[in-house]
């Protein structure tokens, strides 16, 4: 099974400021490797998928990159509604997909 | 848009099986472009995935969970259901259903229920 590290495990930043948070896996998932945020008791929301594609509806200050085993997701200039966790999630090497543990991205 | 919803007991015993219901509006189960899956969340933990199905019934399930998992389909109630067996205070988590695509090869799952959680307690 792949394991996905996240990090930092907290970040804090102000609104309007740039935040990056970083994904490893433990083996190449090539760029097969998915971005979510979740707010407090709602489900989590598909922000990237193939490492860099934005999904549908999802703000261009959303930004993926990376392949193999690290990854990075950038949010260009944070608003209020992106303080949440962000999980990253490989579908590579499956059964079973799996995800990280989790940024929780504060002000 | 579709909208998934989840079902079910909010408590079960240890030892007994976890039944929990998804029931799709705005799309239908019988799909050949998509696939249903079951994801959990126990408290204070990352994401698990518990497995998927597709209406032709094509499953893939967790191989840490596989031996006490069923996922199936009720395509006359537009829903499909998760049973896992044998429970304990491990599986107390919220349990999400959502929908992915389906094509031989790993998607992310896009449209995502709201969760519900089930507490495993005697």
């Amino acid at each position: 099974e792949i394991v996905m590290t996240q990090s930092p495990a907290t970040l804090s930043v102000s609104p309007g400021e740039r935040a990056t948070l970083s994904c490893r896996a433990s083996q190449s998932v090539s760029r097969n490797l998915a971005w979510y945020h979740q707010k407090p008791g709602q489900a989590p929301r598909l922000l990237i998928y193939g490492a860099s594609t934005r999904a549908a509806a999802v703000p261009d200050r959303f930004s993926g990159s990376g392949s193999g085993t690290e990854f990075t997701l950038t949010i260009s200039s944070l608003q209020s509604e992106d303080f949440a966790v962000y999980y990253c999630q490989q579908y590579s090497n499956w059964p079973p997909y799996t995800f990280g543990q989790g940024t929780n991205l504060e002000i | 848009q579709v909208q998934l919803q989840e079902s079910g007991p909010g408590l079960v015993k240890p030892s007994e099986t976890l039944s929990l219901a998804c029931t799709v509006s705005g799309g239908s189960v019988i799909s050949d472009t998509f696939c249903w899956n079951w994801i959990r969340q126990p408290p204070g933990k990352r994401l698990e995935w518990i497995g998927y199905i597709h209406h032709s019934g094509s499953t893939n399930y967790n191989p840490s969970l596989k031996s006490r998992v069923t996922i199936s389909v009720d395509t006359s109630k537009n829903q499909f259901s998760l049973k896992l067996t044998s429970v304990t205070a491990a599986d107390t988590a919220v349990y999400f259903c959502a929908r992915g695509y389906y094509d031989g090869s790993g998607h992310p799952p896009g449209e995502w229920g709201q969760g519900t959680l089930v507490t495993v307690s005697s």
